[in-house]
């Protein structure tokens, strides 16, 4: 069974600019969570969708959105880009269901400058 | 939602040795999670254990819950190189969200 994907893998942006991340879940699963990993704040809890609609919600500004297509792909947004979104942003997908573990994907690195 | 909070934040020990972590939570949970992480790689899932059992084994892992003191320990015996890695522990509840903790960085002495 392939494992979860994600696109791109590094991705270099300016200040002010707007990017999209893509995470290709496990097949068969429906639920997918983004996390965002840096050095200070370790791993943070983005969000999460469950059958297309965002189930659970961390702490970050409303420049962090994401979407949860019908085939379970997902995709994060950060909007008007800063310095400290700098960071590793993984994302795992999971049955969805009681007693579920997470299998995570590689990260995109990205790098704003 | 909670967040679990593992202890020491940094060990090393010589291979061959057995490594223990732990990890501390603040409220009652569902199930606890043991996740790995190489350097700057994503999160590997180890192992999963309910709030009805005590213990659990995979391999070299060996994980205890106790839900009386809200605590999980973390046992890999026979320690390698490749063990080198960040672990963190995630306490869990049904339908919410998984928050992960600072972790412990174990580093493997040749």
């Amino acid at each position: 069974k392939a494992g979860v994907t994600q696109t791109p893998r590094y991705l270099i942006k300016t200040r002010g600019q707007q990017v999209t991340l893509s995470c290709s879940p496990i097949s068969g699963h429906r639920s997918v969570s983004w996390y965002q990993q840096t050095p200070g704040q370790g791993l943070q809890f983005l969000f999460e969708y469950f059958s297309e609609t965002q189930r659970n919600k961390g702490n970050f500004p409303g420049r962090f959105s994401g979407r949860q297509f019908s085939n379970s792909r997902s995709e994060m947004n950060v909007s008007t880009l800063e310095l400290g979104d700098s960071a590793l942003y993984l994302c795992a997908s999971g049955m969805g269901l009681e007693f579920y573990e997470q299998y995570f994907g590689p990260g995109t690195r990205l790098t704003v400058t | 939602s909670q967040q679990g909070e593992e202890d020491p934040q940094a060990l090393s020990i010589q291979e061959g040795e057995n490594a223990t972590m732990n990890c501390s939570y603040k409220t009652s949970i569902n199930n606890l999670q043991w996740y790995r992480q190489n350097s700057g790689r994503g999160l590997v899932h180890l192992i999963l254990i309910r709030s009805n059992e005590r213990e659990k084994h995979s391999g070299r892992l060996r994980v205890t819950l106790d839900t009386s003191k809200k605590s999980s320990s973390l046992l890999i015996t026979a320690s390698r190189a490749a063990d080198t890695a960040s672990y963190f522990c995630a306490p869990a509840n049904r339908d919410d969200k998984i928050i992960f903790g600072k972790g412990t960085r174990l580093h493997i002495l040749p």
